[in-house]
């Protein structure tokens, strides 16, 4: 199957400082990708849909300025969390999207905790 | 949005079938009914999906009720690595994408 990879796996920081989340499709290209934040023992939230070229498209209440999305390539995306607080600790996880199976890859998530 | 709706736990011995139920009952005709199952600390991992017929693969089976409005993930044999929280999803185009719709998910434990 398609292989989805982030980096780093785990990150801890000072608050007020910017961290940034990186997705890669290993053994293909993803025109579309998707960033997830999710907390402990909740389901995944949807953040924002990132097209490569082009804008991404965020969520209703995520904030396009805190949460910076670049797919410059066709196989990588990047999440920066801007000026990080606390309450922005959490469990990140990206997603490829692969349209001739109509199913998304997920990578193995990032742990972000901000001091 | 069309929602689920799954058990919010379920138990199983290892090497028994597991059926995991799914409820989709405002589910649209262009709606896919996706399976993914998440481990602790780590990224969903695809399982299965099917639109309206039943589907096999190396993983599971799914089972699709003929008015579509309720689905049954088939583990033929559990094992002890099937242990995750299981998400039954539908899928629909946003656009051009696909947005998945995410539900809260069964949480299966498998005893040895």
């Amino acid at each position: 199957g398609a292989v989805v990879s982030q980096h780093p796996s785990r990150v801890i920081c000072k608050s007020g400082t910017s961290v940034k989340i990186e997705c890669r499709s290993l053994d293909f290209q993803a025109t579309t990708m998707f960033w997830y934040r999710q907390f402990p023992k909740q389901s995944l939230m949807l953040m924002a849909t990132s097209n490569e070229g082009s804008k991404a498209t965020y969520e209703q209440g995520v904030e396009k300025d805190k949460f910076l999305i670049n797919h410059a390539s066709l196989t990588l995306s990047t999440l920066t969390v801007t000026s990080a607080h606390p309450e922005d600790s959490s469990f990140y996880i990206c997603s490829a999207f692969v349209r001739t199976t109509d199913t998304q890859y997920f990578g193995p998530g990032t742990r972000l905790t901000v001091l | 949005d069309a929602k689920t709706t799954q058990p919010n736990s379920m138990e199983s011995n290892e090497e028994e079938p597991v059926h995991l139920p799914c409820n989709h009952s405002t589910i649209s005709g262009t709606d896919y009914i996706h399976w993914y199952r998440q481990l602790p600390s780590q990224g969903p991992e695809y399982v299965i999906h099917g639109l309206t017929s039943n589907v096999n693969n190396r993983m599971a089976s799914l089972a699709i009720a003929e008015d579509r409005k309720s689905s049954t993930l088939i583990l033929h044999r559990a094992t002890l690595r099937d242990a995750a929280v299981y998400y039954c999803i539908l899928t629909r185009y946003a656009g051009n994408n696909r947005k998945l719709i995410w539900g809260l998910g069964t949480s299966l434990a498998v005893n040895p």
